[in-house]
């Protein structure tokens, strides 16, 4: 089956500082990247939408400079959170499309900022 | 308005038993249906993805339903076990924009 990972699974930082966070398909060619957050007790919340090769799409809400987002292959999309502060603390968690509309998600990387 | 509402909210159950989990649904129009699996600190596992035309489709302990006519799906859970302890993610998509909107999820808990 398609197997997407994320790394790192777990970071802290302090206050201020940048933090990356990859997403790959091992096993597929991903034309389209999603990235989610997910805080506590609550369901995913789409942040953006990547296609390899061109700009992301961000949801309403979603700071694109504070939220880079990078598809630079089908394979690999990474998503920045920079300048990060203790509100940013939350679960994220990309997924995964080959075209054909099938999604398949990550296990997820929880940031703690500091 | 899209919008993928699911009950209950939380959920407690004997392990052994069965339980059915809903989820109603105002999205149009309509691609498909998806439910997935959530442990704790995890990301969601697909466990069905259903289509317009497809009434049942099943998971092993994992029986889904859908009726388009009513906007409405069911995930049944036969034998619970221990492990099926998690959230259960009822995922909508659409073809207009190809918007995904996901449920709040119901939280199954099972115990011994």
């Amino acid at each position: 089956g398609a197997v997407v990972s994320q790394h790192p699974s777990r970071v802290i930082c302090k206050s201020g500082t940048s933090v990356k966070i990859e997403c790959r398909s091992l096993d597929f060619q991903a034309t389209t990247m999603f990235w989610y957050r997910q805080f506590p007790k609550q369901s995913l919340m789409l942040m953006a939408t990547s296609n390899e090769g061109s700009k992301a799409t961000y949801e309403q809400g979603v700071e694109k400079d504070k939220f880079l987002i990078n598809h630079a292959s089908l394979t690999l999309s990474t998503l920045t959170v920079t300048s990060a502060h203790p509100e940013d603390s939350s679960f994220y968690i990309c997924s995964a499309s080959p075209s054909g509309g099938a999604e398949f998600f990550g296990p997820g990387t929880r940031l703690t900022v500091l | 308005k899209n919008q993928v509402e699911q009950s209950p909210q939380s959920l407690i159950i004997l392990e052994g038993k069965n339980c059915t989990l809903q989820c109603n649904y105002t999205v149009s129009p309509f691609s498909n249906l998806r439910w997935y699996k959530q442990d704790t600190g995890r990301g969601p596992v697909s466990l069905t993805i259903m289509t317009f035309s497809e009434n049942t489709k099943s998971n092993g302990r994992y029986t889904a339903t859908l009726d388009a006519d009513t906007k409405q799906s069911s995930l049944h859970i036969t034998a619970s076990q221990l492990s099926d302890s998690a959230s259960y993610i009822c995922v909508v998509r659409s073809t207009g924009g190809f918007k995904t909107i996901f449920g709040a999820g119901t939280r199954l808990f099972v115990k011994a």
